[in-house]
C-alpha cells in the first residue's frame, strides 16, 4: 500500500525548534517530488517546501525561507522538516505528500500537529 | 505569488442536485511544456486532502465520474453533476505551474 507517515509534531516554545519525518512506502520514493503542506486551524492549505529527486533543489516559501529546511534520505525513504525560530502562526497541522509533476500531489499523510505556543 | 480565487466559499447542495465551483487565477497557468497544472483537491471533515483532478481535467482513478473539470488560462470550474451526502467538505484548486504553489480558499459544500 502506498502510504505517508508524518510524525515529530508537538508543543513548542516560540523561538524553539522541531524536525518532523514523513516515512514513505509501497513506491519508490527517490522517484519523486516532495513536499510539505501546512494548514493553520480552520485555515486552508499552503505549499511550504518541496524537494527533488535527489534533494540537489530545494524551494521554500518567503514565510519560512531560513528558519525551515526541508531533506530527505532516499536510502531510507524518509522525508524532513527542520523548523527553527518557530512562531506563533507555524501553528498548523504538516502534510507531506507525494508529487507527480507540478503540485498534483496525488498522496498525502495522514498529519503532524505542531503547535507553537509559550 | 500567483493568487487562486474560487467562489463561492460556501455551498449549500440539495442531495442529487448540481454543484459547481469556480477557480480564477492572477496570471495564466499554462506552462512552458504546454500543460496546465490546475489540481482540485476534496478534504472532508477531519481528513486529509485527497486528489480528485489533475491538469485541469483529468479524473483520479476511484474518484466518481459525477465529478469533472474544466477550463483554461486563468479560468477553471469544478462541477459534480449530482451531489451525494459523502461529497461534503472543503474544495480547494491549486496551481503548480509556478512556486510557490498556491491554493485557493477553499470552498465548504454543504447538504441543504
Amino acid at each position: 500500500e502506498v502510504q505517508l507517515v508524518e510524525s515529530g509534531g508537538g508543543l513548542v516554545q516560540p523561538g524553539g525548534s522541531l524536525r518532523l519525518s514523513c516515512a514513505a512506502s509501497g513506491f519508490t520514493f527517490s522517484n519523486y517530488w516532495m513536499n510539505w503542506v501546512r494548514q493553520a486551524p480552520g485555515k486552508g492549505l499552503e505549499s511550504v517546501a518541496i524537494i527533488n529527486q535527489d534533494g540537489s533543489v530545494k524551494y521554500y516559501v518567503d514565510s519560512v525561507k531560513g528558519r525551515f529546511t526541508i531533506s530527505r534520505d532516499n536510502a531510507k525513504n524518509s522525508l524532513d522538516l527542520q523548523m527553527n525560530s518557530l512562531r506563533a502562526e507555524d501553528t498548523a497541522i504538516y502534510y507531506c505528500a507525494r508529487n507527480p509533476e507540478w503540485g498534483a500531489f496525488d498522496i498525502w499523510g495522514q498529519g503532524a500537529m505542531v503547535t507553537v505556543s509559550s | 505569488d500567483v493568487v487562486m480565487t474560487q467562489s463561492p466559499l460556501s455551498l449549500p447542495v440539495t442531495l442529487g442536485q448540481p454543484a459547481s465551483i469556480s477557480c480564477g487565477s492572477s496570471q495564466s497557468l499554462v506552462y512552458s511544456d504546454g500543460n496546465t497544472y490546475l489540481t482540485w483537491f476534496q478534504q472532508r471533515p477531519g481528513q486529509s486532502p485527497r486528489r480528485l483532478i489533475y491538469k485541469v481535467s483529468n479524473r483520479d482513478s476511484g474518484v466518481p465520474d459525477r465529478f469533472s473539470g474544466s477550463g483554461s488560462g486563468t479560468d477553471f470550474t469544478l462541477k459534480i453533476s449530482r451531489v451525494e451526502a459523502e461529497d461534503v467538505g472543503v474544495y480547494y484548486c491549486m496551481q503548480g505551474t509556478l512556486w510557490p504553489y498556491t491554493f485557493g480558499q477553499g470552498t465548504k459544500l454543504e447538504i441543504k
